[in-house]
């Protein structure tokens, strides 16, 4: 139990396009998500929190018109970067809170790769 | 606010050597604390997890980490380490009810055959 996958493991795109990048969690439904970025050989660094049915609440620094969060139900958050740059270039991982023990289970993390 | 460190950046063993890898967070109150995993190519698992209860907790493959609330420490364990534990390990700290967990900047593990 308690599975979360990411669509896609993997997007290469143009800069000044869009991405979306989806979070589900498989087995059990989750009102909070996480999103996160890692940088190669460092750690996890939190991007903003998605809530259902509310608005995404970000961590200082984080453009909020830059990466728009839509947690549209209980299993489903979708992570858009907008315009994007070389410089978005990460893996970008998402996580769902699995109540009542407020554990996280990870989604497998998505690569993008900005041309 | 929450911080967390992991004092041992990289960590090389041999097979069959004894594992120990600190963790300390700043926190003034209640936590709930974790220990996650990273294996080469794969995403992030729970090795195990602190709510309350006895500080000696026991994880899956054979981890087990301490909590010593005088020492605002959680360090992992495990008395023999085999080359299949080669990965990142990463301690999270999140204040009850509060959602989101501060990760530390992980620890490479390499075991050696």
């Amino acid at each position: 139990g308690a599975v979360v996958s990411q669509h896609p493991s993997w997007v290469i795109c143009k800069s000044g396009t869009s991405v979306k990048i989806e979070c589900r969690s498989l087995d059990f439904q989750a009102t909070t998500m996480f999103w996160y970025r890692q940088f190669p050989k460092q750690s996890l660094m939190l991007m903003a929190t998605s809530n259902e049915g509310s608005k995404a609440t970000y961590e200082q620094g984080v453009e909020k018109d830059k990466f728009l969060i839509n947690h549209a139900s209980l299993t489903l958050s979708t992570l858009t970067v907008t315009s994007a740059h070389p410089e978005d270039s990460s893996f970008y991982i998402c996580s769902a809170v699995q109540a009542p023990t407020d554990t996280q289970y990870f989604g497998p993390g998505t690569r993008l790769t900005v041309l | 606010a929450q911080s967390v460190s992991q004092h041992n950046h990289h960590v090389i063993l041999s097979e069959a050597a004894s594992l120990e890898l600190g963790c300390n967070y700043s926190y003034g109150g209640t936590v709930n604390l974790f220990w996650y995993v990273q294996y080469p190519g794969q995403h992030l698992q729970l090795l195990l997890k602190y709510f309350s209860g006895d500080p000696l907790v026991k994880g899956i493959k054979g981890f087990e980490a301490e909590f010593i609330k005088s020492k605002f420490s959680f360090n992992l364990r495990k008395p023999s380490v085999q080359w299949s534990d080669t990965a990142e390990y990463f301690c999270a700290v999140t204040a009850p009810n509060a959602g989101k967990s501060t990760f530390g900047d992980g620890t490479t593990l390499t075991v050696k055959p």
